[in-house]
């Protein structure tokens, strides 16, 4: 597609329910990054994928949060047992090269959860 | 570690105003320094970028100039319109390992006619 597309834009969920969250980056992006950007705050790290690879999931919060990219592409960040505080929006992110080396990164619209 | 601290909104401004969103940077080595815009309904886009120390990035009538001896990009823009009305992010990302991004939290301006 012609940018990052993330779905489902807008989920509420109950307390304890699990949640899944999908990322469509721009065709052919090596780097895939999942943000957390909770309200009134900038946007912070949770993992990062190069190709298939998760290189960098220094900044999932806890055990409940789990990312995976199977074949390169298409990536699905899913959260269990959502709690309150997980309450945020999700973005994700792409660029063409390795690590997102010497090029722009590219951002979703995000996908708003609420977890009530 | 790294950190980016933004001066704190919202910042209400009239149209053709003069317009600076301070930003400030803790980091080891050096690194890249950017601002993202989000508009409202939108995904977040880059503004500018900077990659070494004294660079000037600029973009839509922005500028932002990196300072190591202060830790400073402070954004700016000499005369606002009602369409920069978005929330202003400042961010850093190191040049060795892993290219995350750091963001500091965000700056929401509003330009009234």
């Amino acid at each position: 597609g012609a940018g990052v597309s993330q779905s489902p834009r807008y989920k509420v969920a109950k307390r304890g329910q699990d949640v899944a969250l999908r990322c469509d980056p721009i065709s052919g992006h090596v780097s895939l990054f999942w943000y957390q950007q909770a309200l009134g705050q900038g946007p912070e790290f949770l993992t990062y994928f190069q190709n298939e690879a998760q290189l960098d999931k220094s900044g999932l919060p806890s055990d409940r949060f789990f990312a995976e990219r199977p074949e390169g592409s298409v990536s699905t960040l899913k959260i269990q047992r959502t709690q309150q505080e997980d309450s945020a929006v999700y973005l994700c992110a792409s660029s063409p090269n390795p690590q997102g080396w010497g090029n722009t990164i590219y951002f979703g619209e995000g996908s708003w959860l609420t977890v009530v | 570690g790294n950190s980016v601290t933004q001066m704190e909104g919202p910042v209400t401004l009239s149209e053709e105003a003069f317009l600076t969103i301070n930003c400030t940077y803790t980091a080891t080595g050096y690194p890249s320094l950017f601002w993202y815009v989000q508009y409202p309904g939108e995904g977040l886009q880059l503004l500018l970028k900077a990659t070494k120390a004294d660079d000037k990035g600029s973009n839509k009538g922005f500028e932002a100039t990196y300072r190591k001896e202060t830790t400073s990009f402070h954004l700016e823009k000499g005369s606002v319109q009602v369409s920069d009305s978005a929330v202003y992010f400042c961010a850093l990302r190191r040049i060795q390992g892993a290219q995350k991004l750091v963001f500091g939290q965000g700056t929401r301006l509003t330009i009234n006619p």
